[in-house]
């Protein structure tokens, strides 16, 4: 079965330091990932996906995510931190039954981004 | 283009009512799954609807219950109202339903039960 750790269910950073978010999977098959971001009494938006294509995967907002298949990881990360990413992050992973790939997201934990000024 | 809309926003019930909720997908995807956002539980499916069929089921009893209409929409429907099904509900629609299409989600409805 797929599932999805997200190491840190809070993580602070100081404006214009890295950010980088941990998320690790498990699938018994290539994964369909993505990383979604959830403002306060909003929907989650798509910040970048990863269908294996590229392994470096860029996304909105200067956000990008490197899958490593030798570590089951997807991790997070953005050069320079703004205020206004400020947010709570998800992880998600497409669940797998007999025909493939399904649009059922399982999701992580969430990690609680903050970023001080 | 029109994002995901979902209605009412707010929503609050007393434990035994029933109550529909509305998922309007982005125009041209006919793909619309529902979950359940709580403090507790995180995030979780409940279903998901192509071409007015249900494709896939989440892990919930039968008193939440979907369907989709011809152009797409889709409604859920919560029958006998528990205090544990407060929660933000999200509806998100994709083109397809292949897991490798992104899915685009709606600002969600905030169920309160009292």
């Amino acid at each position: 079965a797929q599932s999805v750790t997200q190491l840190g269910s809070h993580v602070s950073v100081s404006e214009g330091a890295l950010v980088l978010l941990r998320c690790n999977y498990s699938s018994s098959v290539p994964p369909y990932l993505f990383w979604y971001v959830q403002y306060p009494n909003q929907g989650l938006q798509l910040l970048l996906k990863y269908t294996s294509a590229a392994t470096l995967v860029k996304g909105i907002n200067g956000f990008e995510a490197e899958f490593k298949k030798s570590e089951t990881s997807f991790h997070l990360t953005k050069p320079s931190a703004h205020m206004s990413d400020a947010a709570e992050y998800f992880c998600a992973v497409s669940d797998m039954n007999y025909g493939g790939a399904t649009n059922k997201l399982i999701f992580g934990t969430g990690t609680l981004l903050a970023v001080q000024p | 283009k029109a994002g995901v809309t979902q209605t009412p926003r707010y929503l609050i019930k007393t434990r035994g009512q029933q109550v529909t909720l509305s998922c309007s997908p982005i125009s041209g995807h006919r793909s619309v799954s529902w979950y359940q956002q709580t403090p507790g539980q995180g995030l979780q499916f409940l279903f998901e609807y192509f071409s007015e069929t249900q494709r896939n089921k989440g892990n919930f009893p039968g008193r939440f219950s979907g369907r989709q209409f011809s152009n797409s929409r889709s409604e859920m429907n919560v029958s006998t109202l528990e205090l544990g099904d407060s929660a933000l509900y999200l509806c998100a629609s994709s083109e397809g339903p292949l897991g490798n299409q992104p899915q685009h989600f709606g600002d969600g409805t905030r169920l309160s039960i009292l």
